[in-house]
């Protein structure tokens, strides 16, 4: 079980440009949440995707906008980025109670 | 809205030493999750606790929640440098899954 899987690992983009960073859950998982940890904080919930629609969402401006796969895989995207978007992004994929947190994408905006 | 307040914030401890962490939360929750993050890294989950009085054990870690309380714990015993991390609690938010963390507590063990 390859576990969850992100990409890009890291990501340097500038200002007013959008990004998109990709999740595949862990096998079996049909669920897929993601994160904004800065640095030093503990991570923020921004979103969280369920056959395909948005579940739940954190408090985050609608810059931030996701999209889940049939298989279970999602994205998460970013419009017109800010300097304080510089965050490490974190996807988990969820089954019942447990979740399970991806090795992150580390997004620097210069 | 939820809180969740974790201290101390920063932990240096000695080789041997035992020492807990507190996790104390605002509202009424069944789900309580400790994670430990290593500098650059990911999360690792370390323990689920979902009902009160739950107490589940890891090596060196116990942890244990009491929901009246609203409070958990993660106790160290005798603290090798090998758990040097940081170490964050979780609450489980409605039935959905959404997690509310607390801002971590940076362990250093030292010999």
């Amino acid at each position: 079980d390859a576990g969850v899987t992100q990409s890009p690992t890291h990501l340097i983009k500038t200002r007013g440009q959008q990004v998109t960073l990709r999740c595949s859950p862990k096998s079996g998982h049909d669920t897929v949440s993601w994160y904004q940890q800065a640095l030093g904080q503990g991570p923020q919930f921004i979103f969280q995707y369920y056959e395909e629609e948005e579940r739940q969402r954190g408090n985050f401006p609608d810059r931030f906008s996701g999209h889940q796969f049939p298989n279970y895989s999602s994205e998460l995207n970013v419009n017109a980025l800010l300097l304080g978007d510089s965050a490490l992004y974190l996807c988990a994929s969820s089954f019942y109670n447990e979740q399970f947190f991806g090795p992150g994408t580390r997004l620097t905006v210069l | 809205e939820l809180k969740v307040e974790q201290n101390p914030l920063f932990l240096s401890m000695q080789e041997g030493k035992n020492y807990t962490i507190y996790c104390n939360y605002s509202t009424t929750s069944d789900r309580l999750y400790w994670y430990r993050q290593d500098p650059g890294k990911s999360l690792e989950s370390l323990f689920v606790l979902l009902s009160n009085g739950a107490v589940k054990q890891e090596g060196r870690l116990m942890a244990s929640l009491d929901t009246k309380a609203r409070l958990s714990t993660l106790h160290i015993t005798a603290a090798v440098h090998d758990l040097s991390a940081t170490y964050f609690c979780a609450v489980g938010v409605g039935s959905q899954g959404n997690l509310i963390f607390g801002k971590g507590t940076k362990l250093s063990v030292k010999p």
